[in-house]
């Protein structure tokens, strides 16, 4: 089975920094996603880590440790428009995602 | 049509009826995933189809059934829904061919159903 774990709630300023971290236990293991999803809306993809380390991606970046099951996303320069509920899900070989409760993320002015 | 389209937007169910939400894809993607979504437990698997010709159970199948019969369409069917039932609905695709690199699944607007 899978064990999925990241924060309820967190709040920030505009123009700051926001880290979601997301620890996970799982029978396997062939991928970490990030989706980002508006209130009302589907996901949408952030990010990918299958290796060990930091993706970049413009503002957004995503860490990934397999040995401790561990990852985090990272949004930098904060905006308004980043107020949005930040999914972790984790896929096993069969291509199937199983997905975190998610993270609400509140950006105020 | 782009991308991925449910159907309908929302709908309010009587118990016991059957109903059966939509999704289509144009992307060719070979598998093909419905979730439902309910506060404080995230997105949750009901069930996958790898391929058309095939399907599979995922993390809550109870009540539900699917079938592929084709690359482009998964409809979800509830035979005789109840109000446990009340969720949003996202029907998701991907490309998990060897060769297609990340495989980040693509998902639908979300269907809202409510079970009365």
């Amino acid at each position: 089975g899978q064990n999925i774990d990241q924060p309820t709630e967190m709040t920030a300023t505009e123009g700051a920094i926001v880290q979601i971290n997301c620890t996970y236990q799982t029978s396997g293991f062939n991928g970490l996603f990030w989706y980002q999803q508006h209130a009302g809306e589907a996901p949408t993809f952030l990010s990918y880590n299958v290796l060990d380390g930091l993706e970049e991606k413009g503002r957004f970046s995503s860490f990934l440790s397999r040995s401790k099951g561990y990852s985090y996303l990272l949004l930098k320069e904060l905006q308004m428009k980043d107020s949005a509920s930040y999914l972790c899900a984790v896929t096993d070989g069969d291509y199937k995602l199983s997905f975190g409760a998610g993270t609400t993320v509140t950006v105020r002015a | 049509i782009a991308g991925i389209t449910q159907a309908p937007t929302s709908q309010i169910l009587a118990a016991g009826r059957r109903m059966t939400l939509r999704c289509t894809q144009d992307m060719r993607h070979n598998a093909m995933y419905w979730y439902r979504q309910d506060l404080g437990l995230g997105l949750r698997l009901i069930h996958y189809s790898n391929t058309a010709g095939t399907t599979g159970k995922g993390e809550v199948p109870d009540g539900y059934s699917v079938s592929r019969a084709n690359t482009d369409d998964f409809p979800l069917t509830l035979a005789s829904a109840v109000p446990s039932q009340t969720s949003v609905y996202f029907c998701a695709s991907s490309d998990s061919s060897e060769t297609s690199g990340v495989n980040e699944q693509f998902f639908g607007p979300g269907t809202r159903l409510t079970v009365l």
